[in-house]
């Protein structure tokens, strides 16, 4: 059973950058046609698709986060992870990390895990 | 304001059906077949419902189904069960990227 694990600190200052790691567990990240997604819910809220990459190819990136958000594949550990740079109160969110097709439709989803930016 | 439209709640009997739209665009709902739906219940991640516009993961009930029509899709809950009650998210892809609804809270009366 596939199973996906997003790892992280759970605080971060305002201006700072938030770094997450998703680790797969049960399946390849290497499996052909499928990508891996961010996707994070304010408290309270709906969720928001953050970016979604192919372990072979490039990420593909909300627009109104593209210019913070970068997500990579690290595939000698089977992880994939986020980066999303400067910060604010707005970026309190769970983040979800999940397993999608090529159409962002994601059938496997992470625990999700709360980040906090507060200083 | 999210990119797709749907009613903020709904609420029906149990046994009951009930159906929740998710209106997008000629570019998103109305271009593409890959419209999927999510149930969400309190603190617990999204799951799959409905993917391309009708199908069922295995193991989703076929008291759920998906539909569209021109640029709104619709989930179609029949014989409601009190275990129904949830959040549900639609979401469609739109040229790259990937748009959600803003979520419609279903209540089991």
């Amino acid at each position: 059973q596939l199973q996906l694990q997003a790892s992280g600190p759970g605080l971060v200052k305002p201006s700072e950058t938030l770094s997450l790691t998703c680790t797969v567990s049960g399946g390849s990240i290497t499996s052909n046609n499928y990508y891996w997604g961010w996707i994070r819910q304010p408290p309270g809220k709906g969720l928001e698709w953050i970016g979604s990459i192919y372990y072979s190819g490039s990420p593909y990136y909300n627009p109104s986060l593209k210019s913070r958000v970068t997500i990579s594949v690290d595939t000698s550990k089977n992880q994939f992870s986020l980066k999303l740079t400067s910060v604010t109160a707005a970026d309190t969110a769970v983040y979800y990390c999940a397993r999608g097709d090529g159409y962002s439709q994601f059938d496997y989803w992470g625990q999700g895990t709360l980040v906090t930016v507060s200083s | 304001q999210s990119a797709l439209a749907q009613p903020a709640s709904v609420s029906e009997s149990p046994g009951q059906s009930i159906t929740i739209s998710c209106t997008g665009t000629s570019s998103d709902v109305g271009y593409y077949n890959s419209v999927s739906w999510y149930q969400q219940h309190p603190g617990k991640a999204p799951k799959l419902m409905i993917y391309d516009v009708s199908n069922r993961p295995s193991g989703v009930s076929n008291r759920f189904s998906g539909s569209k029509s021109g640029n709104t899709a619709s989930l179609t809950i029949s014989g409601l069960q009190a275990e129904d009650e949830a959040d549900y998210y639609c979401s469609s892809y739109r040229s790259s990227t990937t748009l959600f609804g803003g979520g419609t809270k279903l209540t089991v009366l």
